[in-house]
């Protein structure tokens, strides 16, 4: 069974500082992916970033990019820059590629953003 | 990306009443998903909306509670049936492509308060 674990519920930063999220996964599908989600206080779910299990580079999506160590089974997001509109909660999740595509969420990481 | 609209954002509920929430997708999707969020949760998998066929419920949900339609590929409802305020939730929308495909979208969501 998948499973997602983010130990951070909470997370404090500077703006224009960096900060990344911690996510650990679990899974003995060979082949899957794993996302970012970032959810504002009105509930939308905002697609971030992907990495899928046989990319060899990290992914990265403007100011955000996936530190993927794969031996490790983390794929800790980095947030460059920080901007007070980041402030919000993080979700990481993951979908085996084979059979059910359902995402598996982590509990989430609240990131707030102090001027 | 898909852009998928919900209905209605919100809504404020009487117990024992039955809400139905639709999902537009403007493309056709293979996969379509239907999350909940309970306040301070994460978010957890309802079913996954087959088209032509019932949907698929995950452990803990039951099609008498949330029946689930899905008459064609960019359409599907979900009812939350005979309303108690432990249904108060952020109900989620989700479309997913095929095997290796990276998009997996969430439409805006309804906040569902049930008094």
């Amino acid at each position: 069974a998948q499973k997602i674990t983010q130990t951070q519920p909470g997370m404090f930063v500077q703006e224009k500082e960096a900060v990344t999220l911690d996510c650990t996964y679990d899974t003995s599908d060979p082949s899957y992916g794993l996302f970012w989600y970032k959810q504002p206080s009105s509930g939308e779910m905002i697609f971030l970033i992907y990495q899928g299990s046989y990319d060899q580079q990290n992914a990265t999506e403007g100011r955000y990019s996936l530190n993927f160590q794969k031996a490790r089974k983390s794929a800790n997001l980095v947030i460059s820059a920080s901007q007070l509109g980041d402030s919000a909660m993080y979700f990481c999740a993951m979908r085996e590629l084979t059979g059910s595509y359902q995402l598996t969420f982590g509990k989430g990481t609240k990131l707030s953003v102090i001027p | 990306s898909a852009v998928i609209s919900q209905k209605p954002s919100r809504d404020i509920c009487q117990r024992g009443t039955s809400l139905t929430i639709q999902c537009q997708v403007d493309s056709q999707v293979t996969m379509m998903f239907w999350y909940r969020q309970q306040p301070g949760q994460s978010l957890t998998l309802i079913a996954t909306a087959n088209q032509g066929s019932e949907a698929t419920y995950e452990s803990g949900f039951v099609i008498d509670k949330f029946p689930i339609s899905r008459p064609n590929l960019t359409f599907s409802t979900l009812t939350v049936s005979n309303m108690s305020p432990e249904d108060s939730s952020i109900y989620l929308c989700s479309v997913g492509g095929t095997s290796g495909t990276k998009e997996q979208f969430f439409g805006p969501g309804t906040r569902l308060t049930v008094l």
